[in-house]
């Protein structure tokens, strides 16, 4: 069946240090591949995606390449900020079938 | 305009009781879908609606139930309440629908705030 396996959190970093939260999947075919971001209190809000293999989504700064030979989509962002703490989720929708999403990843980013 | 609405926002329940969740999509959309997020853990899909049909079921339990509305507001109902049943419920509307071979892979849902569900 089709999975998510995200970095275990939380990440603590210092303001404007560089992001790196590891992403892969399980999945047969040509799924699209997400990320998702939740703020306290918020629900999923989609901050990128990427539909096929060397795909890079982007946005806000963030960045993710869907890389098929390594089954990862995993994100980046160059300078994070405070405002940048929440919960990212990554997470994949095959052909037919809906969307499964990874445990989340707490990022939380000090001044 | 509004994005998807859902109400109640927190929810105190005992178990063995009936739950009722609510959720207006967008305007326009007309394909809605529910997930439980238990605490620490990614969204599980639990439902999709589109055009009052159910056109997918995620695994769990016949405890729960869901329906949708002509003007595409949903309700998710959970029976016998069990403790595991505490979560944050998420609603997502989508302007497409239909059964899911028929959308693309990249099509995009819009979360709610979700209604906290508290069983004691």
């Amino acid at each position: 069946g089709n999975s998510v396996t995200q970095m275990e959190g939380p990440v603590t970093l210092s303001e404007e240090a560089f992001l790196t939260i590891n992403c892969t999947y399980t999945a047969t075919g040509y799924p699209s591949l997400f990320w998702y971001v939740q703020y306290p209190g918020e629900g999923l809000q989609l901050l990128l995606k990427a539909t096929k293999a060397d795909d890079k989504g982007s946005n806000k700064g963030f960045e993710a390449t869907y890389r098929k030979e390594t089954t990862s989509f995993h994100l980046e962002k160059g300078s994070v900020q405070v405002s940048d703490s929440a919960v990212y989720f990554c997470a994949l929708r095959n052909y037919g079938q809906n969307f499964v999403f990874g445990p989340g990843t707490r990022l939380s980013v000090l001044p | 305009d509004a994005g998807v609405t859902q109400s109640p926002t927190h929810l105190i329940k005992t178990r063995g009781q009936h739950v009722t969740l609510r959720c207006s999509p967008i305007s326009g959309h007309k394909s809605v879908s529910w997930y439980q997020q238990v605490l620490g853990q990614g969204p599980q899909f639990i439902f999709q609606y589109y055009e009052k049909e159910e056109r997918g079921r995620g695994n769990f339990p016949d405890r729960f139930s869901a329906r949708q509305f002509p003007n595409y507001s949903s309700e998710l109902n959970v029976n016998a309440l069990l403790l595991g049943d505490s979560a944050l419920y998420l609603c997502a509307s989508s302007l497409r629908g239909g059964g899911l071979a028929g959308l693309p892979t990249s099509y995009e849902q819009y979360f709610g705030p979700g209604t906290r569900l508290t069983v004691t």
